[in-house]
């Protein structure tokens, strides 16, 4: 079955420590996103990738990094300097043609004490 | 810029209730809308969408008119059951000459059916 992946789905981490999380499609999606959800705010955009090896910034790129090696791999770098790193993260994956609408994995719940 | 209101929740009806949650938006050039439906603890799941004005999208029971005049999406359905309880996102995108740079949401609606 074609799908997004994300692992792991709970991850937990020591202030200070970056840490990275994993999002892989089989779908042959050009573009590939990262979203970041917390309670009562909706989801919002981290970085967006539209094709291998070039990414852009969305709405709340700070201490975050990624890469996109791979058409089918997004990884998310949490660097320590996210101010507020506890969240659920959504991973994403579009054809990139048409109505653009998305496909998102299972999410990854990140807590950072 | 591009921005999604949809109506605060939680929403809470009885079971084969008709249900209506509105979604409004603004947009810079002509946007696709879509309602997404997350289940507790899980990604979002598409729930249908429509790209022209006057369009309808429907899936499951649920259907929503791109309103162009009234820049409103808002979702519907005729009787609902416990198991559509969930949080409901109204969702755009905008991308005119090809190129996706992501969807904008509204911040959800909790849904909760009663038995």
């Amino acid at each position: 079955d074609g799908g997004i992946t994300q692992s792991p789905k709970y991850l937990f981490r020591k202030e200070g420590q970056n840490v990275t999380l994993s999002c892989e499609q089989n779908l042959n999606h050009d573009a590939m996103y990262w979203y970041r959800q917390d309670p009562g705010q909706g989801l919002r955009l981290i970085y967006y990738s539209q094709i291998v090896n070039d990414f852009q910034k969305g709405d709340i790129a700070e201490g975050y990094s990624v890469s996109r090696e791979k058409k089918e791999s997004f990884p998310l770098t949490v660097t320590s300097a996210q101010k507020n790193p506890t969240a659920f993260y959504l991973c994403a994956s579009s054809n990139g043609q048409g109505s653009y609408e998305q496909y998102f994995g299972p999410g990854t719940r990140l807590t950072v004490t | 810029g591009n921005s999604v209101t949809q109506m605060e929740g939680p929403v809470t009806l009885s079971e084969e209730a008709f249900l209506t949650i509105n979604c409004t938006y603004t947009a810079t050039g002509y946007p696709s809308l879509f309602w997404y439906v997350q289940y507790p603890g899980e990604g979002l799941q598409l729930l249908l969408k429509a790209t022209k004005a006057d369009d309808k999208g429907s899936n499951k029971g649920f259907e929503a008119t791109y309103r162009k005049e009234t820049t409103s999406f808002h979702l519907e359905k005729g009787s609902v059951q416990v198991s559509d309880s969930a949080v409901y996102f109204c969702a755009l995108s905008v991308s005119p000459g090809g190129g996706a740079d992501g969807l904008t949401f509204g911040k959800g609606t909790h849904l909760i059916i009663q038995p």
